[in-house]
């Protein structure tokens, strides 16, 4: 069975620092890997998504993560920290695209002015 | 930008109780999924919807849990009788089909007492 962990319930970085948020995963097959970004009492909102091809997969408000077959991970960096970024960021798997999103428990971002 | 709709928001009720939730997917979209998100943990799938018919409901507490999805449209998630432990958010989410991004709606935050 698929599963993912999220390293750090909780991180903080200064505004305008480098964001690193980290995630390893455990699939059987190739796995479609996600990050999500939830807000206070909101849903949860992609991120970026990797399925196949190009390794580095750019997403929306400057997330950027990096998919690394050999370390099994898939973290999440943004290179300057900003205050609206302050959420909760939930990484998921799915083997092969073709089963259920397993999601990790979360990161808790918080951005210290 | 079309979005998932969920009513109500918020709902407290007392143990015993029946409760509903709504869900209205993005018009076209036919893969619909109701996930429950205990505080401090990722989303779980509770069941998975292919236009009328589920297709993964194993993780749903078919004693107390019910969910349907009549006309393939939009969906409603019951519980009843309603206990402490089914404080959480639930969150609904659709997808063109099933190996497409899952867009989620703002979610029904749920207080048993």
């Amino acid at each position: 069975a698929q599963s993912v962990t999220q390293l750090g319930s909780h991180v903080s970085v200064s505004e305008g620092a480098l964001v690193l948020l980290r995630c390893n995963y455990s699939s059987s097959v190739p796995p479609y890997l996600f990050w999500y970004v939830q807000y206070p009492n909101q849903g949860l909102q992609l991120l970026l998504k990797y399925t196949t091809g190009a390794t580095l997969v750019k997403g929306i408000n400057g997330f950027e993560a990096e998919f690394k077959k050999s370390e099994t991970s898939f973290h999440l960096t943004k290179p300057s920290a900003h205050m609206s970024d302050a959420a909760e960021y939930f990484c998921a798997v799915s083997p092969g695209g073709n089963e259920k999103l397993t999601f990790g428990t979360g990161t808790r971002l918080t951005i210290i002015p | 930008e079309a979005e998932v709709a969920q009513s109500p928001r918020y709902k407290i009720t007392e143990k015993s109780q029946a409760v509903a939730f709504w869900c209205d997917p993005i018009s076209g979209h036919a893969t619909l999924y109701w996930y429950r998100q205990i505080l401090g943990q990722g989303p779980e799938l509770l069941v998975q919807f292919q236009d009328e018919s589920v297709v993964d409901d194993s993780q749903l507490p078919k004693d107390r849990f019910s969910a349907e999805r009549l006309k393939g449209v939009d969906s409603t998630l019951k519980i009843q009788p309603a206990e402490l432990g089914d404080s959480a958010m639930y969150l609904c989410a659709s997808s063109l089909r099933v190996r497409d991004t899952q867009y989620f709606g703002p979610g029904t935050r749920l207080t048993v007492l």
